[in-house]
């Protein structure tokens, strides 16, 4: 059975930093790729980052860029999410998710997601 | 960026309703388009994907079609388990985005 757990979310002031880990199991993690998706408080989903099987290749939305970075450790079948400079907007519900590649082509379906970890931003 | 736009953003319905939601993208996406319904307090749930290939496990009631810009997604006869919000995303571009969400709620 596929199973991701994130954890890692609290409260955090303003401009601080925190990281989140999603620990997988049931399926070849080094196989996948992995993303995390955020929910703020009554609104809709928003794709954050990306990263490739091998941990190379990354993307970022732009609300991100520059003060997130997404990572995996294979050998322990954990991703993360280091975040700084932290701002309110950033107060969200953080999914993460795993998806296949070719080397044509992702499906970028997420078929399996995690139970969310909470991040709130505020003083 | 592909911008994804949902129309309704809420409908009222019965039990027993057809109900249909539209997904449009900004640019062609071909047919890389997915579905997803989302409870309460709970991670969304795969629906359809490739616009119309049902998800392992999902009730054929539910159905999608379209291509290029334009999506559907139909319930036949809702269950009242259907009552929830459900969002499309397009999967075309490595900067995924997902539709604003379209919550279908009790008449």
């Amino acid at each position: 059975e596929v199973q991701l757990l994130e954890s890692g979310g609290g409260l955090v002031q303003p401009g601080g930093s925190l990281r989140l880990s999603c620990a997988a199991s049931g399926f070849t993690f080094s196989t996948y790729a992995m993303t995390w998706v955020r929910q703020a408080p009554g609104k809709g989903l928003e794709w954050v980052a990306s990263v490739g099987s091998d941990g190379r290749a990354t993307n970022y939305a732009d609300s991100v860029k520059g003060r997130f970075t997404i990572s995996r450790d294979n050998s322990k079948n954990t991703l993360y999410l280091e975040m700084n400079s932290l701002r309110a907007d950033d107060t969200a519900v953080y999914y993460c998710a795993n998806y296949q590649c070719s080397p044509s082509s992702c499906s970028r379906k997420y078929e399996y997601w995690g139970q969310g970890a909470l991040v709130t931003v505020s003083s | 960026d592909i911008q994804m736009t949902q129309s309704p953003s809420s409908l009222s319905a019965s039990v027993g309703d057809r109900v249909t939601i539209t997904c449009r993208a900004s640019q062609s996406i071909s047919n890389s388009l997915n579905w997803y319904q989302q409870k309460p307090g709970k991670a969304p749930n795969l629906l359809i994907f490739a616009a119309s290939t049902l998800q392992s496990g999902v009730p054929s009631r539910f159905s999608g079609s379209g291509s290029g810009t334009d999506f559907t997604l139909t319930i036949n006869s809702l269950h009242p388990e259907d009552f929830a919000t459900y969002f499309c995303q397009q999967s075309y571009s490595s900067f995924v985005t997902f539709g604003p969400g379209t919550k279908v709620d009790f008449k």
